[in-house]
């Protein structure tokens, strides 16, 4: 069974730093590249980060470029977010999930329950 | 970056209601087009992949359809199990992604 589960979520001031984690089990978690997206409170989703398969591409939204690390280690399954700089607009449950391949694009389909995070002073 | 827009934004609907989902690209995005389902407190899960393509185990009164920059997700028959929130999420734009706002169906 393929499974997807965030930790390290928690309340950061803001300016802070935070590092969430998504173990990965069930599936040949270097095959497949990883997301992570976010959905504030009461709001839609929001794509945050992605990295590929090998963990050589890494990308990411205008809105956390420059603060964001994401990474992965294939050894563990486990991709990484690292968060830095963090600012109210910042809190959000953030979700990771797998992208599969398909003719015409791709799409997520699985993902964890989500990690809560909140940036408050 | 490629903005998706669906409408409505929430309806009120009754079961066994015929439900139809709008979401509009603001560049053609081909078939790039994914639709999921999201219960409160609960990750998304995906009902309609590549614009039109049912994933396995989804029951089939939800159906999808549309290219190039207008899409629909319709439900034939409004289930209990049905109200949620629906995105859409266009993945044309590999790997920037974008999603919807989301659209709310509650019970009439």
């Amino acid at each position: 069974e393929v499974q997807l589960v965030e930790s390290g979520g928690g309340l950061v001031h803001p300016g802070g730093s935070l590092r969430l984690s998504c173990a990965a089990s069930g599936f040949t978690f270097s095959s497949y590249a990883l997301h992570w997206v976010r959905q504030a409170p009461g709001k839609g989703l929001e794509y945050v980060s992605a990295i590929s398969s090998n963990g050589v591409g890494t990308y990411y939204a205008n809105s956390v470029k420059g603060r964001f690390t994401i990474s992965r280690d294939n050894s563990k399954n486990t991709l990484y977010l690292q968060m830095g700089s963090l600012r109210a607009e910042d809190m959000a449950v953030y979700y990771c999930a797998r992208v599969f391949g398909v003719s015409s694009g791709w799409y997520f389909d699985y993902w964890g329950q989500g990690t809560l995070v909140t940036v408050s002073s | 970056d490629i903005q998706m827009t669906q409408s409505p934004s929430s309806l009120s609907a009754s079961v066994g209601d015929r439900v139809t989902i709008t979401c509009r690209a603001s560049q053609s995005i081909s078939n790039y087009l994914n639709w999921y389902q999201q219960k409160p407190g609960k990750a998304p899960k995906v009902l309609i992949y590549a614009a039109s393509s049912l994933r396995s185990g989804v029951p089939s009164r939800f159906s999808g359809s549309g290219s190039g920059t207008e899409f629909t997700l319709t439900i034939s028959s409004l289930q209990p199990e049905d109200f949620a929130t629906y995105h859409c999420q266009q993945s044309y734009g590999t790997p920037l992604n974008t999603f919807g706002q989301g659209t709310k169906v509650e019970i009439k």
